[in-house]
């Protein structure tokens, strides 16, 4: 699967568009982009996927650059809640499932 | 549709003792991941099955370390003669094709 590289931590007000950058610059075309956050020592949570088309779901908005080098995930009002460690995975889809290998992530602080 | 049930939550071993974690996927689930988390570490994948079959074991301890999902009933991840070192919260994951799910984890204390 191909490497990410995601800042190691931001910050974002609460109420605010939280924007979280994710680089795959090695992404190969049969490859997903996944999103999962981590609160605290909680599971790990899916929050969105996509291949190369832009996506949304109720909890964030995933925009994929048009040459899947880069990705961004947006959580468009976020909360103290949404404070967390953010993976963005590179996955293959090779018609049967695979693993999902997490890297650093990007830790977002959430103030008031 | 119940998520990914892990039990128990909290474990407590005394160093030389047996570890038995268990997973129940998601209805309809077919494939089971485990993963480990070392205090203030990131997640590593440990080992992807499929039903009564190992498909992916490379981060797998080479010993003392084994995973089964049989036929009927939970994935089970065991540790025989736990050390220390292995004070961790074990999460597993399920999946059909597309997006894998988390439980809450089992958090393994070695005393």
């Amino acid at each position: 699967d191909a490497k990410t590289t995601q800042p190691t931590s931001m910050d974002c007000a609460e109420g605010r568009a939280a924007n979280l950058p994710c680089n795959h610059s090695t992404i190969s075309g049969n490859e997903y982009v996944y999103w999962y956050r981590q609160i605290h020592s909680q599971g790990p949570q899916y929050i969105i996927h996509g291949l190369k088309n832009n996506e949304t779901n109720e909890m964030a908005s995933l925009i994929i650059t048009e040459d899947r080098k880069s990705s961004t995930l947006i959580l468009p009002h976020a909360t103290l809640r949404d404070t967390a460690v953010y993976y963005c995975i590179v996955r293959a889809n090779t018609g049967t499932a695979s693993k999902l290998t997490f890297g650093t992530g990007t830790r977002l602080q959430v103030t008031l | 549709n119940a998520g990914v049930m892990q039990n128990p939550r909290h474990l407590v071993r005394r160093r030389g003792q047996e570890a038995r974690l268990r997973c129940s996927p998601m209805k309809g689930h077919s494939h089971v991941y485990w993963y480990r988390q070392l205090p203030e570490e990131g997640l590593k994948f440990m080992v992807y099955l499929q039903k009564e079959n190992i498909i992916d074991e490379s981060g797998m301890p080479k010993e003392r370390f084994s995973a089964e999902f049989p036929k009927e009933g939970p994935s089970i991840l065991r540790i025989q003669q736990v050390v220390r070192g292995d004070s961790a919260a074990y999460f597993c994951a399920s999946s059909g094709q597309g997006e894998a799910f988390f439980g809450q984890g089992t958090r393994l204390t070695v005393v």
